[in-house]
This record gives structure tokens, sequence and C-alpha cells, in this order.
């Protein structure tokens, strides 16, 4: 069965501290991770797409890598407005479903 | 221009009657999925829909839950007989394809409480 496991489950950080956020997979074949990003009462909205070991992608104060059994979300010199949940997901060859999501990483950023 | 757009945005419904949920996805998207999530959850896939193909259901919980989508846009997801372990929010999301790995949008969901 897909796994998808983020950690941790919440984060606090100073603003301007920066860190990281993991996405560890367990998948029959992957073609592709997404990273999300969640308001509260709000849809998730859509941030990256990686497909292979070694790409990397970057917005703004976020960059996402990927490797073989996981992917990092790094955020640096985070501010307050980048406080909400990110999401991870995975797309494998074997599944059925087309997304498998993680529970999500609860950041929150302190002025 | 326009995102996907769900109504209503919040439904409270007494355990065992019938609700509807619509989802309007965005305008050429062929792909349509239905997601629940419920608290310290992750999104849960319920139904996709792909063009004019047989619909995904494997990830319906039980036989209460049904969906449609009407000439390849709109798309309702009926529960009958609610159960107060329905209570989540509920999302919809489309893509330009249903080709996999391709990034999905989401609408902003409904939230369902049962009473």
């Amino acid at each position: 069965e897909d796994q998808v496991t983020q950690s941790p489950e919440a984060l606090r950080l100073q603003e301007g501290e920066s860190s990281s956020l993991n996405c560890s997979y367990t998948v029959s074949g992957l073609r592709g991770l997404f990273w999300y990003r969640q308001d509260p009462g709000k849809g998730p909205e859509f941030l990256f797409t990686l497909y292979s070991a070694g790409e990397e992608k970057e917005k703004e104060r976020l960059k996402a890598t990927l490797t073989k059994k996981e992917s990092f979300l790094h955020i640096t010199a985070p501010k307050p407005e980048d406080s909400a949940t990110y999401l991870c997901a995975v797309d494998a060859e074997a599944g059925n479903t087309p997304l498998v999501f993680g529970k999500g990483t609860r950041l929150s950023v302190i002025a | 221009g326009a995102g996907v757009s769900q109504s209503p945005s919040n439904k409270v419904t007494e355990k065992g009657k019938d609700v509807e949920l619509r989802c309007d996805p965005i305008s050429g998207h062929t792909a349509l999925y239905w997601y629940r999530q419920s608290l310290g959850q992750g999104l849960e896939f319920l139904i996709y829909f792909q063009g004019n193909s047989a619909p995904d259901k494997s990830g319906l919980p039980s036989d209460r839950f049904s969906a449609e989508r009407t000439g390849g846009s709109v798309s309702t997801l009926t529960i009958q007989r609610t159960q107060q372990e329905d209570s989540a929010v509920y999302l919809c999301a489309s893509s330009v394809t249903g080709t996999r790995a391709i990034e999905q949008f989401f609408g902003p969901g409904t939230r369902l409480t049962v009473l």
C-alpha cells in the first residue's frame, strides 16, 4: 500500500528562522510528488510538482527537493504569512487513486 | 479566470437525511476529483471522473455515497442517510487532463456537519 508520511506534525518558527518540512513516501513507482499549501477554511493551493530524484523547484521563500524516498520543503527566512498547513501528495504508477496525501505539517511563523 | 467553485460552503443536516454537494470545475478541465478531509486526517480520495469514461469509484466508503457528472462539467456528490461519521470537509478538484502527475486545482470545500 502506498504511504505518505509528513513530519513534523506541527512546527513553530520565529520570523526569519529557516527550517525544512519532510515528506517520506513508499510507493511502487513514483510518477510525481506534489506540494500544496492549505490555509484554514480553504482548499489546498498548488505549489510544486517534482518528477524525479534530484529535481528542485523554488518559489519565493520555498524550495522543494526530491530524493528516491523523500521530499523536503525548505523555508528560508519565513514570514508570518507563510503560516499554513503544507500537504504532500504522491501519484504512483501502480496505484488506483489519483493522489495519496500525507496528513500535513501545520506551520506557525511568529513575528 | 474562475477557479473551482463548490456549494454550499457549509451544510448542517440531521442524521438520516440525504445531502447533495455541488462542484463546478475550471472550464475546460476534463478530470474531476472528490476528496474528503476529516479533522486530523489527510485528504481521502472518493471518486474520479475523466471525460466520458466510467468513473473510478474505488474510494467511496459505502454505497450511501454516489456522484454524477453531467455534461462533462458540473458534478454532484450525494450522501444518503447521513451518519455522524460523514461529518467532514468535502473537497472537489479538477485538472486539465486525467493524465497522471498533473496538478489538481482545488475548490474551497463544503463543510458538512451531521447532527
